[in-house]
């Protein structure tokens, strides 16, 4: 059965430094892999996702992940934290081939400090 | 163009009642996700329909719950006598196609709580 692990719970970063989000996926083939963030109360925005192609992705508010199929990871990273990028961090994959429901990690909790 | 909507926001219930969520998806959007997320837990998908058809119910509990996707309106997520184990953030999702190469574009949720 296909899992998502973000080993970190939660992740303090002071504003302005790098930020790194682990994510590691278990699955038979080579999954579509998104990154969402969620605000508190809010609902989920997709930061970024990973089809195919070039294994650097780039997405909204300066976010990048990088697919690692040796790996099987895949990593989000911002060079310079904005106290506004405080959230809840989920990686999620989905299946290529017929319908694809979203298998979801348990999240990363960011916490901003000044 | 107004995205994924959901209502109500937040909804209490006492042990034993009903809970109605409803989901209306983006327009143009005919498949329908719903996901539950508990506390301190990432989203667990539950069920998945296209219009007034059930495709995948592989993650919706076998009692209790269920799900319909009627031609017109909205999709309804439908509780039947709550237990405090149902407190949840329910989130719909919709999408324009059928793979995973679609988004899913996800709603601000539904918070129940079960008193």
């Amino acid at each position: 059965a296909q899992s998502v692990t973000q080993p970190d719970i939660h992740i303090t970063v002071s504003e302005g430094a790098s930020l790194e989000l682990r994510c590691n996926y278990s699955y038979g083939a080579t999954p579509y892999l998104f990154w969402y963030v969620q605000s508190p109360g809010q609902g989920l925005q997709l930061l970024l996702k990973y089809f195919s192609g070039d294994t650097l992705v780039q997405g909204i508010k300066g976010f990048e992940a990088e697919f690692k199929r040796s790996q099987s990871s895949f990593n989000l990273r911002k060079p310079s934290v904005h106290w506004s990028d405080a959230a809840e961090y989920f990686c999620a994959v989905g299946a290529r081939s017929g319908y694809s429901t979203l298998t979801f990690g348990k999240g990363t909790m960011l916490l901003v400090s000044p | 163009n107004a995205g994924v909507m959901q209502n109500p926001r937040h909804l209490v219930r006492r042990r034993g009642q009903e809970a109605r969520l409803r989901c209306s998806p983006m327009k143009g959007h005919s498949h329908v996700y719903w996901y539950r997320q508990l506390p301190e837990e990432g989203l667990k998908f539950m069920v998945y329909l296209q219009k007034e058809n059930i495709i995948d119910e592989s993650g919706m509990p076998k009692e209790r719950f269920s799900a319909e996707f009627p031609k017109e309106g909205p999709s309804i997520l439908r509780i039947q006598q709550v237990v405090r184990g149902d407190s949840a953030a329910y989130f719909c999702a919709s999408s324009p196609g059928r793979d995973g190469n679609y988004e899913q574009y996800f709603g601000p949720g539904t918070r129940l709580t079960v008193t």
